[in-house]
């Protein structure tokens, strides 16, 4: 059973610019959820995709976007970058949607915006 | 929004001490989780609790889901090197799908 996986591991984007995000989903995981960490902070929720529709979203704005693929995989995309987009993005994937499903987390893609 | 406070910001041990830490809220949680984030990696989870007054050990961790439901904490014995790392707890708020996380406890153990 293969883990999560994201990519790119690292990327350096300059103001205004566009960028996409992947996750692959643990094996048998349905659902995927995306967080932004600041440094020094703990992640904040950006939002959750089941079966290839977006369950519920944190408070980011509309630029924050985001798919799932019949394979379950993900992806973030990022329209009009802020200086203030500079984090790790971490993607998490699950069994389903309920409380009790134990998130598993990707390593994580760090995004730095100049 | 809901907010969880979470400390101490960082904690200073030697090998074998015991180490404790905790989370509060404003308001009440249905879920309270504590995970471990090594450099490089995302959150692993260490211990998960669904109702009020559980106490739920692993190997040498152990939490506990207040009873008041807005409060929780992580307890760590006889701490050794691969402890190191930041702690961060998390949890569910009422009626509330998506997860909440406090600011992280760094542990760091003295040579």
């Amino acid at each position: 059973e293969t883990g999560v996986t994201q990519s790119p591991t690292h990327l350096i984007k300059t103001r205004g610019q566009q960028v996409t995000l992947r996750c692959s989903s643990q094996s048998g995981h349905n659902t995927v959820s995306w967080y932004q960490q600041a440094l020094g902070q703990g992640p904040q929720f950006i939002f959750q995709y089941y079966r290839e529709e977006e369950n519920g979203r944190g408070n980011f704005p509309p630029r924050f976007s985001g798919l799932q693929f019949p394979n379950y995989s993900s992806e973030l995309n990022v329209n009009a970058l802020e200086l203030d987009d500079s984090a790790l993005y971490l993607c998490a994937s699950s069994g389903g949607t309920a409380l009790k499903e134990t998130q598993y987390f990707g390593p994580g893609t760090r995004l730095l915006v100049l | 929004g809901q907010q969880l406070n979470q400390s101490p910001q960082s904690m200073f041990i030697q090998e074998g001490e015991d180490v404790s830490m905790n989370c509060t809220s404003s308001s009440i949680f249905n879920t309270w989780l504590w995970y471990k984030q090594d450099p490089g990696e995302g959150p692993v989870l260490l211990i998960a609790l669904y109702k009020a007054g559980e106490l739920t050990s692993n190997g040498r961790l152990t939490a506990q889901f207040g009873i008041t439901r807005k409060d929780s904490f992580l307890n760590i014995s006889a701490s050794i090197p691969s402890d190191v790392g930041i702690y961060f707890c998390a949890g569910h708020g009422r009626g509330d799908y998506q997860l909440i996380w406090g600011a992280g406890t760094k542990l760091i153990i003295k040579p």
